[in-house]
């Protein structure tokens, strides 16, 4: 886990407020991903983003939810009008550039130590 | 949406005991990752396999990659009470984006010294 760092670790939110999750990926890494938890589950996935460009945002809500990273600065995870529904354990990953040479390497996915989000 | 089907739930075991959990999938995986979390914590890689058939070893840890692609297991001998966690499978499915894991429900690891 070391080197990707989240915050704030928790987050208390009121239902209608707006909940920013921050994310800095480990040194190196260009590659960031979210994930949710929810309570005795496991880690399902929203979006995978590289610098500035969203690759894959299959796994993110429809409406509410949004994903940056932008060119300086860490990734954020913004949602807006927060519900019940959302309090969850949401995680950050990151991963070194890919590419021929470093597929193998570079494909493993290093957490954070996660953003616990409770709405009240 | 993808699944994985990963057994037991949970498990009571003596130090000292050796423990075994799997995954299964519908799907053909191309990676598969095992993980562990503790409470409050984010999950920490344990053992990262790449190709079908591949058996790799982190200490106490063995993990092996299924030949047939849709599955993959993890050992862990002589289990310590610092084992005690949740453990994840996850696995990349073939053609999916780098980042799109597919995470198992995860078996939680209960040791008794």
């Amino acid at each position: 886990n070391a080197g990707v760092m989240q915050n704030p670790r928790h987050l208390v939110r009121r239902r209608g407020q707006e909940a920013r999750l921050r994310c800095s990926p480990m040194k190196g890494h260009s590659h960031v991903y979210w994930y949710r938890q929810l309570p005795e589950e496991g880690l399902k996935f929203m979006v995978y983003l590289q610098k500035e460009n969203i690759i894959d945002e299959s796994g993110m809500p429809k409406e509410r939810f949004s994903a940056e990273f932008p060119k300086e600065g860490p990734s954020i995870l913004r949602i807006q009008q927060v519900v019940r529904g959302d309090s969850a354990a949401y995680f950050c990953a990151s991963s070194p550039v890919t590419g021929a040479v470093t597929f193998l390497s570079g494909n493993t996915i290093y957490f954070g130590e996660g953003s616990w989000l409770t709405v009240v | 949406g993808q699944q994985l089907n990963q057994s037991p739930q949970s498990m009571f075991i003596q130090e000292g005991e050796d423990v075994s959990m799997n995954c299964t999938s519908s799907s053909i995986f191309n990676t598969w990752l095992w993980y562990k979390q503790e409470p409050g914590e984010g999950p920490v890689l344990l053992i990262a396999l790449y190709k079908a058939g591949e058996l790799t070893s982190n200490g106490r840890l063995t993990a092996q990659f299924g030949i047939t692609r849709k599955d993959s297991f993890l050992n862990i001998s002589a289990s310590i009470p610092s084992d005690v966690g949740i453990y994840f499978c996850a696995g990349r499915v073939k053609g999916g984006s780098q980042g799109n894991l597919i995470f198992g429900k995860g078996t939680k690891l209960s040791v008794k010294p």
